[in-house]
């Protein structure tokens, strides 16, 4: 139990396009949902988290224009990178929790997005 | 300071070998502890929770010191698919994680 589907797994794109990371609690509903990035050879450090139906909170020195949350349901979160570029490449990476769902975690992860910008 | 802190190694280690890390937090509000276990371009995997009794999952050892702020993990027998990055991570109010640098272990027959 307690799985989230992240999609894509892996984008390559050109600088300036925008791109939407789905982020999926598929056997829970999730009342809040997380966005990490992780840069290579450093830790997942916290973007933004989200509650359904409410604006997300974002950590200090995420642009919340550049950073589009959008947590329209429960099972059902999105990223989107607006105008990306090459120093947005990196790794991304959702995760979902909810007091309801007995876990031996806090929060379940995703397989993480891969985005790279050229 | 960050709030979690990790040797990032890299700890290179033979086939068989005990290898211990350590981790050390700032937030004495922290409610707990996890060890996660994180591959190349993956997403990282719950290892095992850490209790101040100390918890052993096989291979893995694990200990909590409130007192020192301070949280270990020994692997005993180390096995090639060790081979990863450990991530120390605090669990504090909101369901919040904080994740260390990790410390990456490599292990060499």
């Amino acid at each position: 139990g307690a799985v989230v589907s992240q999609h894509p797994s892996w984008v390559i794109c050109k600088s300036g396009t925008s791109v939407k990371i789905e982020c999926r609690s598929l056997d829970f509903q999730a009342t809040t949902m997380f966005w990490y990035r992780q840069f290579p050879k450093q830790s997942l450090m916290l973007m933004a988290t989200s509650n359904e139906g409410s604006k997300a909170t974002y950590e200090q020195g995420v642009e919340k224009d550049k950073f589009l949350i959008n947590h329209a349901s429960l099972t059902l979160s999105t990223l989107t990178v607006t105008s990306a570029h090459p120093e947005d490449s990196s790794f991304y990476i959702c995760s979902a929790s909810s007091p309801r769902v007995p876990s031996n975690q806090p929060q379940h992860f995703g397989d993480g997005t891969r985005l790279s910008i050229l | 300071r960050k709030e979690v802190e990790q040797d990032p190694g890299p700890f290179n280690v033979p086939e068989g070998a005990t290898v211990a890390f350590n981790c050390t937090y700032s937030n004495s509000a922290s409610q707990s502890f996890f060890w996660y276990r994180q591959d190349c371009r993956k997403e990282p995997k719950l290892l095992m929770s850490v209790y101040s009794s100390g918890n052993e999952d096989g291979r893995f050892t694990a200990q909590l010191n409130r007192a020192s702020q301070y949280i270990s993990l020994l692997i005993r027998d180390s096995k090639l698919s060790d081979s990863a990055t450990y991530l120390c991570v605090a669990h504090n109010a909101g369901n919040m994680l904080t994740f260390g640098g990790g410390t990456r272990l490599m292990v060499k027959p």
